[in-house]
């Protein structure tokens, strides 16, 4: 059991490169989550998707697209990146109440 | 606005030492979660509380949630170089759904040998 799995590790971007972070799952959860945290702001939701096929934004989306794949997976796409978007990103799923996280992805946009 | 305040933001102890974090909501809580991340690494699940006055433990980790659900303190006894790390509360609110958990802004914890 890999749990939750994220892709790439570390990533440095330029201004206006585009991305996708990958996420997935094995423990058959429905529910997944993306989040970025920065110093000062802890974790902020990005989107959720509450079940495949279903994505919804959370509490800052702006600059993000996601993509549910199929219920094991779960990407996040930078179009355009700004240096705002530099911070660390972490994929989570739950099958109910408690949420179960990723390694967490550390992207620098330059 | 921040819905959850954690304190202290940051702790130093000894090694042995015994300590406490508080988060504070403004508002009744439904649930109540605690998370350690240790740095650089993601997240993980210690503990969730939801009954007014519950109490768990975690090894050498007690959480408990007041009477009135709107405060939680995580308490460790005896600490050890290795409870190191920030240590978040989560919580999610009757009114708002599973997707509506929101994060405190952590208190990182450092114990020297």
């Amino acid at each position: 059991n890999a749990g939750v799995t994220q892709t790439p590790k570390f990533q440095v971007l330029k201004t206006g490169q585009s991305m996708t972070l990958q996420c997935a799952q094995d423990m058959n959860h429905n529910s997944m989550y993306w989040y970025r945290q920065d110093p000062g702001m802890g974790l902020r939701l990005i989107y959720y998707s509450a079940s495949e096929g279903t994505t919804d934004k959370g509490e800052v989306p702006n600059g993000y697209n996601v993509s549910r794949l199929n219920k094991r997976e779960f990407s996040l796409r930078l179009e355009s990146a700004a240096p705002s978007q530099t911070s660390v990103y972490f994929c989570a799923s739950s099958e109910g109440v408690t949420r179960f996280f990723g390694p967490g992805t550390r992207l620098t946009v330059l | 606005s921040q819905e959850l305040e954690q304190s202290p933001q940051s702790l130093i102890v000894q090694e042995g030492k015994n300590l406490t974090i508080n988060c504070t909501s403004s508002k009744t809580l439904y649930g109540l979660y605690w998370y350690k991340q240790k740095y650089g690494e993601g997240l993980i699940f210690l503990m969730m509380l939801q009954k007014g006055g519950e109490e768990k433990s975690h090894e050498k980790i007690t959480a408990k949630l007041d009477e009135k659900k709107q405060q939680s303190s995580l308490h460790i006894t005896a600490s050890q170089p290795s409870h190191a790390g920030i240590y978040l509360c989560g919580a999610d609110w009757p009114q708002g759904g599973s997707e509506k958990l929101v994060f405190g802004k952590g208190t990182k914890l450092t114990v020297n040998p």
